[in-house]
């Protein structure tokens, strides 16, 4: 168990839909990650948020956006979905050690779309 | 990012030693890391090295830098069944903080 959660566990909704996935870190940690898992791109990071504040982005998309609120919890919101949409969604939340970034996954939000 | 590049497919017999091979891409990443992910689970943290280093050494873990090749390979001695997993590298984004360009994975198959 890493400490960070992840809710839900699954979602399957229809096309044009939105949802939001939530995620918790672990205590004490200020830096929240989100990337998205799918058969044919791997693993891709979407946005990073610390301490509340966006710090960066990467392939995500328009429809996608997220926050980071005061008690550090964080929310993923995609909207207008589409069938590609459909993927395992990861927060990550982490902490520097001796200059490494060390980044904890949570378990992940299965999103299928229909 | 661009690839990261891994071999998808490993099979060993319970007892040996696997080496996953990874080529990374980016010369100025200070850490590089290593990921394993059971099915339906999220991704654990393995162990890390930094670029200036050759080797880390963690129990049953090995860590090889190839600085010159952009080559990083995770070995792991005496197999075991709980090893079988998708295992993946991952290299530090200089243009995105921290976050990181992750390989394909590759999946390691342990048999008895």
């Amino acid at each position: 168990d890493s400490g960070v959660t992840q809710t839900p566990k699954h979602l399957i909704t229809a096309t044009g839909q939105r949802v939001t996935l939530r995620c918790s870190p672990r205590s004490g940690d200020l830096s929240v990650y989100w990337y998205q898992q799918s058969l044919d791109q791997g693993l891709q990071f979407l946005i990073q948020y610390y301490n509340g504040e966006e710090r960066a982005k990467g392939n995500i998309l328009e429809r996608f956006s997220a926050q980071q609120f005061p008690d550090l919890h964080s929310e993923l919101n995609l909207s207008s979905l589409e069938l590609g949409d459909s993927a395992l969604y990861f927060c990550a939340s982490s902490v520097m050690r001796g200059g490494a970034d060390e980044q904890f996954f949570g378990p992940g939000t299965r999103l299928t779309v229909l | 990012g661009e690839d990261v590049e891994q071999s998808l497919f490993l099979s060993v017999r319970e007892g040996d030693s696997s080496v996953i091979n990874c080529t990374y891409t980016d010369s100025s990443s200070t850490y590089l890391y290593w990921y394993k992910q059971e099915p339906g689970a999220g991704l654990q943290l393995l162990t890390y090295i930094f670029s200036n280093m050759d080797m880390k050494q963690d129990q049953r873990l090995t860590v090889l830098l190839n600085k010159k090749d952009k080559h990083l390979s995770l070995r792991i001695a005496d197999t075991q069944t709980g090893d079988s997993a998708i295992y993946f590298c991952a290299e530090s984004m200089r243009d995105s903080g921290y976050a990181l360009n992750f390989g394909k994975g590759t999946s390691l198959l342990v048999t008895p």
